[in-house]
């Protein structure tokens, strides 16, 4: 199994434009996590899936952001419009078993908004 | 709200020493607190895990205590070798649940040959 692919790895966008970041999990995983990592706030989980259901948005921080799942394959995470202090490495994970226990995380997309 | 803290933030240490990471949470119901080690522009991995009913679990170099009564749980090192520089996140789950986990800070530990 290749793992969790993210894309893109390196996301350069200037301010006020949509930053689409795109994840496919694991096959067989039932859960998927989004992170956003800075050096400032560490890890943050801003959504998770389960079976391709969002269970909590709670960490995503504004309504410029939004996530979607619509197979068991694929994940979306998008920011309308971006900001400069949305720039971190955007972490996409995933689980077999139950909930958050032994996550496999992506390569991670490193965006910058400038 | 809920969090854990990681101590120390930075830690140096000579091959072949001991290394120890701290951290504490404050949510009383967390069940399940894995380590990850991230190396420099890599994907954090999980390293070693240990459930609430648990008090301590080794994997040849390395080990995880946990003391519930103080909400306290450490990730030990021992015979580091130069290839243990990373950084490191201990995590906790939240509301005696299994779904979401709160990271540590980090601590960056590095290995001088």
């Amino acid at each position: 199994d290749a793992g969790v692919i993210q894309s893109p790895r390196h996301e350069v966008t200037e301010m006020g434009q949509e930053v689409t970041l795109r994840c496919k999990p694991i096959s067989g995983h039932d859960y998927l996590f989004w992170y956003r990592q800075t050096m400032m706030r560490g890890l943050e989980l801003l959504i998770y899936f389960n079976n391709n259901v969002p269970i909590d948005d709670s960490g995503m921080p504004e309504d410029r952001f939004s996530a979607k799942m619509p197979n068991a394959s694929f994940s979306t995470l998008k920011i309308q419009p971006s900001e400069p202090r949305d720039s971190a490495v955007y972490f996409c994970a995933s689980s077999p078993g139950t909930g958050a226990e032994k996550l496999f995380f992506g390569s991670g997309t490193q965006l910058s908004v400038l | 709200g809920e969090n854990v803290e990681q101590h120390p933030s930075t830690l140096s240490v000579q091959e072949g020493d001991s290394a120890v990471i701290k951290c504490t949470y404050s949510d009383s119901a967390s069940n399940y607190f894995p380590w990850y080690k991230q190396e420099l522009g890599k994907r954090p991995q999980l390293i070693i895990d240990i459930r609430s009913n648990v008090g301590e679990k080794k994997d040849q170099r390395i080990a995880v205590t946990l003391n519930k009564t103080a909400k306290h749980f450490s990730l030990h090192i021992t015979e580091t070798q130069p290839e243990d520089s990373a950084v490191y996140f201990c995590a906790a789950t939240l509301r005696g649940g299994s779904e979401k986990l709160v990271f540590g800070k980090g601590t960056k530990l590095t290995v001088n040959p």
